[in-house]
């Protein structure tokens, strides 16, 4: 069965720096999510995109943050400056219309010190 | 906006049944999805219902939905090991330009052999 695969699968950064996730949505999937989970805490909405573009973003994406889908398979997140409070797991999703059910990948851990 | 409530903690014994509860605040047609995490894993789509749905089943797990009460439960019958995880509840708006899920803060299922 297709899957969303994300690497890495653990990243440790130190603060201030700059730091890339990467997603392989599934193929034939035309919308894309970045969502995370601090430690103990709710999965939360960060952004969604589609047809090149944000379509819905929270109040947790600010100007730090920013996604790309630079060629046909990828979808990357980006936080420029990391702070220690951007530890958590990001999970990547994508689905195949607005209304259909998401799939997520393993997520990415990753680690400010 | 939309809220999903879970229970944090739920324990049966290895081949009783689980049931796991959720309820969501908002009464805009919505789907409503059940997702099951094992440790250090990612999300894993296990069903989903739409609101105008009463009742799902798909071998071991049941889906019921009570609109009045706006009340979700995941049933899952005989239990195994292999089920405990966190289970989380999430609801997705169609209709309101919002693809985003909202989560509940997940129910650890613990099977005890």
């Amino acid at each position: 069965e297709p899957e969303v695969t994300q690497t890495p699968s653990h990243q440790v950064t130190q603060m201030g720096q700059e730091v890339i996730l990467r997603c392989v949505p599934i193929s034939n999937h035309l919308y894309f999510y970045w969502y995370r989970q601090i430690l103990g805490q709710k999965v939360e909405f960060l952004v969604s995109f589609y047809n090149n573009e944000i379509s819905e973003k929270s109040e947790i994406f600010d100007d730090q943050f920013s996604v790309e889908r630079p060629d046909g398979s990828n979808f990357t997140l980006k936080i420029r400056s990391t702070k220690l409070e951007d530890s958590a797991m990001y999970f990547c999703a994508s689905t195949q219309g607005s209304n259909q059910p998401q799939h997520f990948g393993d997520g990415t851990r990753l680690s400010i010190l | 906006g939309e809220d999903v409530e879970q229970s944090l903690f739920l324990s049966v014994r290895e081949g009783d049944s689980s049931v796991i509860n959720c309820t969501y605040t908002d009464s805009s047609s919505t789907y409503l999805y059940w997702y099951k995490q094992e440790p250090g894993a990612g999300l894993q789509l296990l069903t989903y219902i739409f609101s105008n749905m009463d009742m799902k089943q798909d071998q071991r797990l049941t889906v019921l939905l009570n609109k009045k009460d706006k009340h979700l439960s995941l049933r899952i019958a005989d239990t195994q090991t292999g089920d405990s995880a966190i289970y989380f509840c999430a609801e997705n708006l169609i209709g309101a330009g919002s693809y985003q899920l909202t989560f509940g803060k997940g129910t650890k299922l613990s099977v005890i052999p």
